[in-house]
């Protein structure tokens, strides 16, 4: 029979307001995560990433923070904008050469 | 810098035909990657070719699936015979070395999105 997709979580913001998205990642030997941003139609496209031996990092309004105890990772944006609206996947690589691992994804949705 | 090429843009298709997806990477880029999106979910890598060996094909459905990249630059997925549950965004991204890193320009195409019917 036809495959269905599975039901994206989701996040509604009002603009200006900060935004923060929860991500659980599934391999404790991960040494490194991207955050992505998906706009229909289109690819992935990088967002920002940390490393396993960091807890926090910091890019142009977004931050990243993780958990490797309880093995979670969160996106903060700050001041999120209309523009911002997508679907933002967390992946993980498990020093696997180049594969990378995704979450499910959630989908932000900016009112204005 | 041209990103990832990747065409057809979208697909229709019977079950049990066949379909050929096409990706030009990054020039420079000595590993790609191809990946299927189901709706609703995060991309799954199929296949990761190094120039034009294959690195890891292990979640490729090989009886139906196949892919190559004869020199190492462009590349082609298959899909024959095609089955309802194919019907996905398929993404092809390249980066210069085998390595998940963004320092080495991990970098996704849109897509070819399937439709099976």
């Amino acid at each position: 029979g036809e495959s269905v997709g599975l039901h994206l979580p989701t996040l509604s913001v009002q603009e200006g307001d900060n935004s923060i998205i929860n991500c659980a990642y599934s391999n404790s030997a991960s040494d490194y995560f991207i955050w992505y941003k998906q706009e229909s139609g289109k690819g992935p496209q990088f967002i920002i990433d940390i490393r396993s031996n960091m807890d926090k990092r910091q890019g142009q309004r977004v931050t990243v923070l993780l958990n490797k105890t309880v093995k979670h990772l969160s996106l903060q944006i700050a001041a999120t904008q209309p523009g911002d609206s997508a679907v933002y996947f967390c992946a993980e690589n498990n020093n696997q050469g180049g594969k990378l691992i995704f979450g499910q994804g959630t989908e932000l949705s900016v009112k204005p | 810098e041209a990103g990832v090429a990747q065409s057809p843009r979208y697909k229709i298709i019977e079950k049990r035909q066949s379909v050929a997806f096409w990706c030009n990477p990054i020039s420079g880029h000595a590993t790609l990657y191809w990946y299927q999106q189901i709706l609703g979910q995060g991309p799954k890598l199929l296949i990761q070719f190094q120039n034009n060996g294959v690195v890891d094909d292990s979640q490729l459905p090989k009886d139906r699936f196949s892919a190559e990249r004869l020199k190492g630059v462009d590349s082609t997925l298959k899909i024959q015979p095609a089955k309802l549950e194919d019907s996905a965004v398929y993404l092809c991204a390249s980066s210069l070395a085998p390595m998940a890193r963004a320092n080495y320009g991990y970098t996704f195409g849109s897509g070819t999105r399937l439709t099976v019917v």
